[in-house]
């Protein structure tokens, strides 16, 4: 089945530009979309099909896909972005129709 | 503005059965496929069946093939996940969630807040 990797954190100054990786077999191939999870909270869709935003999430949130390797990129972090991250595919080759990343936590320093 | 309740969670036995609920509104309920996602304690998103919008079509995971059946009632916008056999590896906050998106390539744009399922004895 088809597996994402993502690292397990990724800690940014307040300010700065976070980014969190999200790795697969040719992801370029695929479309990636993504999810913010604060505590206590149900996901919420920030990144849909590799980098649109849907209407309600900041512009500081952008997405890019290419060969292994998807990225979601945070600019100018705030405190308020502090969450669980994590991408997801759609993958009729294999058994897992969905498959989601591990997961990764921003921490804001 | 769409919302989705989730209810029907609570502690249920090794073996045993639960129906789960997810009441919609704000949208048209029949024109969107549905997906169960669950998350166990302090751990990833699990993905677990999706329904088409008509509830002709359904898939599962692997881990609950045969033991979940999901199921939604478009008269009264309500989608269901009737979970048997239920093992200690089930226990997690189930989510429901519509998904968008087209040529067999899709996302999960809105979410419910979550009921929690705990299989213990």
């Amino acid at each position: 089945s088809y597996v994402l990797t993502q690292p397990p954190s990724v800690s940014v100054a307040p300010g700065k530009t976070a980014r969190i990786t999200c790795g697969g077999n040719n992801i370029g191939s695929k479309s990636v979309h993504w999810y913010q999870q604060k505590p206590g909270q149900a996901p919420v869709l920030v990144i849909y099909y590799d980098s649109d935003r849907p209407s309600g999430i900041p512009e500081r949130f952008s997405g890019s896909n290419s060969g292994n390797t998807a990225t979601l990129t945070i600019s100018r972090v705030e405190a308020g972005d502090e969450a669980d991250y994590y991408c997801q595919v759609w993958d009729t080759s294999s058994d897992h129709l969905v498959v989601f990343g591990g997961g990764t936590k921003l921490t804001v320093l | 503005e769409v919302q989705l309740l989730e209810s029907g969670g609570g502690l249920v036995q090794p073996g045993g059965s639960l129906r789960l609920s997810c009441a919609a509104s704000g949208f048209t309920f029949n024109r969107y496929a549905m997906t169960w996602v669950r998350q166990a304690p302090g751990k990833g998103l699990e993905w677990v069946s999706v329904i088409s919008g008509s509830g002709g079509t359904t898939d599962y995971a692997d881990s609950v093939k045969g033991r979940f059946t999901i199921s939604r009632d478009n008269s009264k916008n309500t989608l269901y996940l009737q979970m048997d056999t239920l093992r200690a590896e089930d226990t997690a906050v189930y989510y429901c969630a519509t998904r968008s998106g087209s040529n067999e390539d899709y996302y999960f744009n809105y979410w419910g807040q979550g009921t929690l399922v705990t299989v213990s004895s």
